[in-house]
C-alpha cells in the first residue's frame, strides 16, 4: 500500500534554532500534502495545505513565517519551524494524497519536536 | 463550519466484549466521514470511511460504522474487542478536498 515517510521521528533542538521536518510519499505522487499539529491527549489541528508547485495555504492562526512549508516536488514536502521556542514543542504529522476524486489520505508516523 | 464531537474521552472495555465509539458531526452539506486509529507516538491509520451509498460501512480489523444523517452521527462499532485494539480513535469530517476536522479522540483501554 501507499506509504508516507516522515523524518525525523524525534528531534530535540535548542530555543532559537530552526528545525526541518520532511514528509515523503514513497510510492505515489502526492499532489497535496497536509501538515497537522497534535498536542498531548488532543486532536490533530490542521496547520496548512501544501500543493505541489504552489504556495501553502495556512489555516487561521498559523504563522506562515514561523512554519515554513515547501512542496517542491510530487514526493516531498518540508515543514521548517523557524526560531523554535519551547511552546512549539509538539507532535507534527503530515499526510499526503494523490490527485483524483476520493483518492485516500495517507499519514506519516509523525515527528516529536522538543524545544529546550 | 465543520466540527466533530467525540463525547467519550476514555472507554475501558473487557477483551471479547463489544465496543461502540460515538461521533457526532456538524457539516453544511453531505459529509465525508472517517474513523482513524492512532497508536502511541504513531501516525494515523484509516479504519473506514463513508462518502455515499450504504450507510453501514465495513472497515479493517473488524470495525464497522453507521452513518445516521438524522442524528448527525457516525458511530464506530466492533463486536468483539482484542487487546491490540487499545489505542486512540479519531473521528473526522470533511469534503472532497480532504481538509479534515478531527474530533478530540477517544482512548480505548482493553482489560484482560
Amino acid at each position: 500500500g501507499a506509504v508516507v515517510s516522515q523524518h525525523p521521528s524525534r528531534v530535540i533542538c535548542k530555543s532559537g534554532t530552526s528545525v526541518k521536518i520532511e514528509c515523503r510519499s514513497l510510492d505515489f505522487q502526492a499532489t497535496t500534502m497536509f501538515w497537522y499539529r497534535q498536542f498531548p491527549k488532543q486532536s490533530l489541528m490542521l496547520m496548512a495545505t501544501s500543493n505541489e508547485g504552489s504556495k501553502a495555504t495556512y489555516e487561521q492562526g498559523v504563522e506562515k513565517d514561523k512554519f515554513l512549508i515547501n512542496h517542491a516536488s510530487l514526493t516531498l514536502s518540508t515543514l521548517t519551524v523557524t526560531s523554535a521556542h519551547p511552546e512549539d514543542s509538539s507532535f507534527y504529522i503530515c499526510s499526503a494524497r494523490r490527485r483524483g476524486h476520493n483518492s485516500p489520505l495517507h499519514f506519516g508516523n509523525g515527528t516529536r519536536l522538543t524545544v529546550t | 463550519a465543520q466540527s466533530v464531537t467525540q463525547p467519550d474521552i476514555h472507554i475501558t472495555v473487557s477483551e471479547g466484549a463489544s465496543l461502540e465509539l460515538r461521533c457526532n458531526y456538524s457539516y453544511g452539506a453531505t459529509p465525508y466521514l472517517f474513523w482513524y486509529v492512532q497508536s502511541p507516538g504513531q501516525g494515523l491509520q484509516l479504519l473506514l470511511k463513508y462518502f455515499s451509498g450504504d450507510t453501514l460501512v465495513q472497515g479493517i480489523k473488524g470495525f464497522e460504522a453507521e452513518f445516521k444523517r438524522s442524528q448527525s452521527s457516525f458511530n464506530l462499532r466492533k463486536p468483539s474487542v482484542h487487546w491490540s485494539d487499545a489505542a486512540e480513535y479519531f473521528c473526522a469530517v470533511g469534503a472532497g478536498d480532504y481538509k479534515l476536522s478531527f474530533g478530540a479522540g477517544t482512548t480505548v483501554t482493553v482489560r484482560a
